[in-house]
């Protein structure tokens, strides 16, 4: 499986929205809606911030969002926030089992 | 609060081999397939292997097929995996995730929680 296609990186200043792309292909992101999203601090663990295209698990805050148009997901943040500043990282199912790709990862930097 | 917690990484020789391991608490260990993950040094994250929530279903990456196994132990809650004939290119965090499955047991949805990892660094 080819990695999913993100961004190197985007930027915004506080308060300012940025959407991060992610884009597939017809075998995965476009066929299933099992994609989710994953934020990385510096020397920390991935953690869960999207699942399900658009589910937000508890604790997550509200400024993020995600949704996908063809082969195409995009995460969006809103309001954004210094500690928002991070590597993200999209996965999707990929059609057998334990098939899951991830993107090659954006680099969010807050201005 | 669900906690994961890899140890076993280290320094080894191309052709060597080591065993991680990951040790759960929070949940029901038993219930949840597990998997390892790993990521390079500034690269993006690779799925490496998964294990059914009995042990008895393992899935492999094409890259490491043949030469890592993935396995567990329900009653002390933890996860293995044991790296044979490591190569330079196994060079890497490994994480363990918990695995939410949707239509089965194993079929990858997301993982919800992850470890904290540990540098596999293979060089000689």
């Amino acid at each position: 499986q080819s990695a999913l296609t993100q961004p190197r990186s985007v930027s915004g200043s506080p308060g300012q929205s940025v959407t991060i792309s992610c884009t597939g292909t017809s075998s995965d992101v476009g066929g299933y809606n099992y994609v989710s999203w994953y934020q990385q601090h510096p020397g920390k663990a991935p953690k869960l911030m999207i699942y399900d295209v658009s589910k937000r698990p508890s604790g997550v805050p509200d400024r993020f969002s995600g949704s996908k148009s063809g082969n195409t997901a995009s995460l969006t943040i809103s309001g954004l926030q210094a500690e928002d500043e991070a590597d993200y990282y999209c996965c999707s199912y990929a059609g057998s089992y334990t098939d899951v790709v991830f993107g090659g990862g954006t680099k969010l930097t807050v201005l | 609060e669900v906690q994961l917690l890899e140890s076993g990484g280290g320094l080894v020789q191309p052709g060597g081999s080591l065993r991680l391991s990951c040790a759960a608490s929070g949940f029901t260990f038993s219930s949840y397939a597990m998997s390892w993950v790993r990521q390079a040094p500034g690269k993006g994250l690779e799925w490496v292997s998964a294990i059914s929530g009995s042990g008895g279903s393992t899935y492999y990456a094409d890259s490491v097929k043949g030469r890592f196994t993935i396995s567990r132990d329900n009653s002390k809650n933890t996860l293995y995996l044991q790296m044979n004939s490591l190569r330079a290119e196994d060079t890497a965090v490994y994480y363990c995730a918990k695995v939410v499955p949707f239509g089965g047991v194993i079929v990858i949805d997301y993982f919800d929680y992850w470890g904290q990892g540990t540098l596999v660094t293979v060089s000689s």
